[in-house]
């Protein structure tokens, strides 16, 4: 397993026009973080999904954001009717267990999915 | 409300030179974990410590070493003999009852030859 994978690494898309992430974690890890950063700033956490379960949302995750884990392996992260405030990285995480508990470490962090929305 | 600064904006040193990041955090639960992640340019979050709020031994890792002081709600990042691939962006982040972290706006270390 090499990792947190994420496709696409950019995408360009016109205001108004619904695009699609795919976040593929490391195997064995049943949890799947979602965060948003923009220029400048840190990470926003917007959901998270233990298995196929989504656990936790953000405010930041208006109506036009949707995620699933269908299988509780990869996840997608939908936006609906882009805008320019939607332009950002899009990050992907995933790890065993929850930072509150058995994990020693961290999450690990997908390269992320460069959105410009024009 | 919980949260996470970093003043320094940007911290350029010469190669060799320590250079310390600080991070102050604000909660007012009694149990919560901190953590330093570096983003270099390829965009990827790395991780580097996670420490838990009922163990304020200072820690070690080769030329990292990390002050944690529940006393001023600090979470102090140094790096010891500074080198060219240090330079990144360096986030503190705060984890309180919940698996989510709040991250800072992180500090840009250049580290220059």
């Amino acid at each position: 397993d090499t990792g947190v994978s994420q496709d696409p690494r950019h995408k360009i898309t016109k205001r108004g026009q619904n695009v699609t992430f795919r976040c593929d974690p490391i195997s064995e890890h049943n949890r799947l973080y979602w965060y948003r950063q923009t220029l400048g700033q840190g990470p926003e956490f917007l959901t998270y999904f233990q298995n196929e379960a989504q656990l936790e949302k953000s405010r930041l995750l208006s109506d036009r954001f949707s995620a699933e884990r269908p299988k509780g392996s990869f996840s997608t992260l939908e936006i609906q009717r882009t805008e320019q405030g939607d332009s950002a990285m899009y990050l992907c995480a995933s790890s065993l267990g929850g930072l509150q508990g058995d994990l020693l470490g961290g999450y690990t962090f997908g390269s992320g999915t460069r959105l410009t929305v024009v | 409300a919980q949260k996470v600064t970093q003043a320094q904006t940007e911290i350029s040193v010469v190669e060799k030179e320590d250079v310390t990041l600080d991070c102050v955090y604000e909660t007012r639960d009694t149990t919560y974990y901190l953590f330093w992640y570096k983003q270099p340019p390829s965009g990827e979050l790395v991780f580097l410590i996670r420490r838990n709020s009922f163990d304020e031994q200072n820690e070690i890792s080769g030329r990292y070493s990390w002050n944690f002081q529940k006393s001023t709600s600090s979470f102090n990042f140094t790096i010891t003999a500074s080198q060219v691939v240090d330079s990144a962006v360096y986030f503190c982040a705060l984890s309180v009852g919940t698996d989510k972290l709040i991250f800072g706006t992180g500090t840009r270390l250049q580290v220059f030859p």
